[in-house]
């Protein structure tokens, strides 16, 4: 069983709609969440981190992070083909190593 | 703008012919990362320096090497590139990691290497 897993859609939504993309895990060790957005053919970039369970929001932005159920989403309202690319999930755990999710790619259609 | 610049962008190389793949940051980090991304797949961390300190990933494989000359370069080295070492490698650079804040990781654009 891998450390994290995201499904790699891909994910079709018209502009304008509600986007909800998941990761699970299952090491305990995890402390920080984060989310990075990557263009085709670029570096990711961070989106959002998040430290606690709860919710934090970020202009469209929503990440929200389920200690107990180990269970994190990034919602996005409002969508915007700029918004097409692909998600990355990234856990931080024990000696600061990242483990990234394999990426859910998302496309928002005009 | 501070930043990751890596170069070239696109590399091709022939199998088994040695390639070196670079990376620069003006971002003044301590920590310099190597990963290698496949496609579909998730960044799988190579190596990375913690200033001159390098440290190893276990499952890294001997091929590929790595060089940090100063704070602001870091070089990737692949001595006899095989078929399945084609793939998008990313450098990304942060802070020293504390119990205080997160391990922000600021990647570069990434060097496409194909081997034919």
């Amino acid at each position: 069983q891998k450390e994290v897993e995201q499904d790699p859609g891909p994910l079709s939504v018209p502009e304008g709609a509600i986007v909800s993309l998941n990761c699970t895990y299952s090491n305990s060790a995890f402390q920080y969440f984060m989310w990075y957005r990557q263009y085709s053919r670029k570096g990711p970039e961070l989106l959002m981190y998040t430290y606690s369970s709860g919710n934090k929001e970020d202009g469209r932005f929503t990440a929200q992070v389920d200690k107990s159920s180990k269970y994190i989403s990034l919602f996005i309202r409002d969508s915007q083909p700029s918004d097409s690319a692909t998600y990355l999930c990234a856990m931080v755990g024990g000696y600061q190593k990242v483990t990234f999710g394999t990426g859910t790619k998302l496309q928002v259609i005009p | 703008d501070a930043m990751v610049i890596q170069n070239p962008r696109y590399q091709v190389t022939q199998f088994g012919k040695p390639v070196t793949l670079s990376c620069s940051q003006t971002l003044n980090h301590n920590v310099m990362y190597w990963y290698q991304q496949k496609s579909s797949q998730a960044p799988k961390l190579l190596f990375h320096y913690y200033d001159k300190d390098f440290n190893n990933e276990a499952d890294t494989p001997d091929n590929f090497q790595s060089r940090r000359p100063n704070t602001s370069f870091c070089f990737l080295d692949i001595r006899s590139p095989g078929l399945g070492d084609a793939a998008m490698y990313l450098c990304a650079t942060s802070r020293v990691p504390t119990s205080a804040h997160y391990n922000e990781q600021f990647f570069g654009p990434g060097t496409r290497l194909t081997v034919l």
